[in-house]
């Protein structure tokens, strides 16, 4: 159980065009989801928390306009890069928590979607 | 600044060494998590701690979290090179000043394991 899936897993698009990015959680209801990115031979850094039905909140130095991020039911969120820079390209991870598990429920991980802007 | 310092950041050793990853932190956590990432893809979970002074085995890996829930370690006995990967610990803040599940994760340590 707790599967995570995210589509597409790569995605190569040319600058000033926007690409989207969907996170489900495939056999729970995640009340909360996350979006990451990830930098080469770096950690992961988290750019915003969304729970479903309402505005996700970004982290500090983290453009909303330009990481849009939709959760509108309890398996799905995305994550819309608009006008895509190359400084754009990195690896973006999300993660779902079910919310319903306990104090010290888990984050449970996608497999990333590389996004590479030319 | 919350920050966990995962150390050493690289290891490359010969298959059936022994092996400690650390994890520290001024910070106090609620629970701690240890995930394993390999190159492309998300990171796996393989344990998480909650209690001070917590010992957790899953095989040949150890993991204890800290008496005063700021530190862990992940030992590692007769590694093998199934074993190499990214190892992140990430640190739960929620009862403590942290958003609503919001991890704080390591650099991450990343080990090797030649045959």
């Amino acid at each position: 159980g707790a599967v995570v899936s995210q589509h597409p897993s790569r995605v190569i698009c040319k600058s000033g065009t926007s690409v989207k990015i969907e996170c489900r959680s495939l056999d729970f209801q995640a009340t909360t989801m996350f979006w990451y990115r990830q930098f080469p031979k770096q950690s992961l850094m988290l750019m915003a928390t969304s729970n479903e039905g309402s505005k996700a909140t970004y982290e500090q130095g983290v453009e909303k306009d330009k990481f849009l991020i939709n959760h509108a039911s309890l398996t799905l969120s995305t994550l819309t890069v608009t006008s895509a820079h190359p400084e754009d390209s990195s690896f973006y991870i999300c993660s779902a928590q079910a919310g319903d598990r306990g104090r010290y429920d888990e984050q449970f991980f996608g497999p990333g979607t590389r996004l590479t802007v030319l | 600044t919350q920050l966990l310092e995962q150390s050493p950041q690289f290891l490359s050793i010969q298959e059936g060494e022994n092996l400690t990853v650390y994890c520290n932190s001024s910070s106090v956590f609620s629970s701690l998590q240890w995930y394993r990432q390999e190159p492309g893809e998300g990171p796996v979970l393989l344990v998480t701690v909650v209690t001070g002074g917590e010992v957790k085995k899953l095989k040949r890996l150890t993991f204890q979290f800290g008496d005063a829930r700021k530190d862990s370690s992940l030992h590692i006995t007769a590694a093998q090179p199934g074993d190499t990967g990214l190892y992140l610990c990430a640190g739960d803040r929620r009862n403590y000043g942290g958003s609503q599940g919001n991890l704080i994760f390591g650099k991450g340590t990343k080990l090797s394991v030649k045959p």
